[in-house]
């Protein structure tokens, strides 16, 4: 049964530039969260996705956007890329909204850098 | 908002000493608590969690009781061992929300 697979593992990108992660959620899941990772920091709520609608975001610029696709699967944009978007970015997927009652199921991200 | 905070690393015991990772939170309501762990170039796995004061989570000889009194969610292990060696987040998730919110995260280095 495969867990969360998140895509690619590594990015270097310049300022200014475009970047697009992918993730797929654990089978039976359909609900996908996006988390961004900064170095030696907790892991920061960027926004959620279920029935293909973002249903809650963080404190993230509008540079930031998703996607969710029929399949569940999920893409994370950023647009206008700034030396302070160099993180870890986390997929995470669960069954519903709240993962509370069945957990979440984290991928093992995608190391975005910028220079 | 909510948050966390959690016990500033890095930590240092060797084979077989207790752990204790410190972890308060604030929350608006009645949240579920959660300790993950990150092995190295890893996602995070949840270790532990606990949905309602005075419950206990345990996994792994990992431990942590839900103290609503004192807004603590505290992690414990009696003998650490090597492979217990990776950074430690403490979070929570409020009932009416989506998102966990975490805490920045504890190291733990366990010496043979």
């Amino acid at each position: 049964d495969a867990g969360v697979t998140q895509s690619p593992t590594h990015l270097i990108k310049t300022r200014g530039q475009q970047v697009t992660l992918r993730c797929s959620p654990k089978s039976g899941h359909d609900t996908v969260s996006w988390y961004q990772q900064a170095l030696g920091q907790g892991p920061q709520f960027i926004f959620q996705y279920y029935e293909e609608e973002e249903r809650q975001r963080g404190n993230f610029p509008d540079r930031f956007s998703g996607h969710q696709f029929p399949n569940y699967s999920s893409e994370l944009n950023v647009n206008a890329l700034l030396l302070g978007d160099s993180a870890l970015y986390l997929c995470a997927s669960s069954l519903g909204p709240q993962g509370i009652s069945y957990g979440y199921t984290f991928g093992s991200g995608t190391r975005l850098t910028v220079v | 908002g909510d948050s966390v905070t959690q016990m500033e690393g890095p930590v240092t015991l060797s084979e077989e000493a207790f752990l204790t990772i410190n972890c308060t939170y604030t929350a608006t309501g009645y949240p579920s608590l959660f300790w993950y762990v990150q092995y190295p170039g890893e996602g995070l796995q949840l270790l532990l969690k606990a949905t309602k004061a005075d419950d206990k989570g345990s996994n792994k000889g990992f431990e942590a009781t839900y103290r609503k009194e004192t807004t603590s969610f505290h992690l414990e292990k009696g003998s650490v061992q090597v492979s217990d060696s990776a950074v430690y987040f403490c979070a929570l998730s409020d009932r009416d929300d989506y998102k966990l919110s975490f805490g920045a995260g504890t190291t733990v280095t366990v010496r043979a």
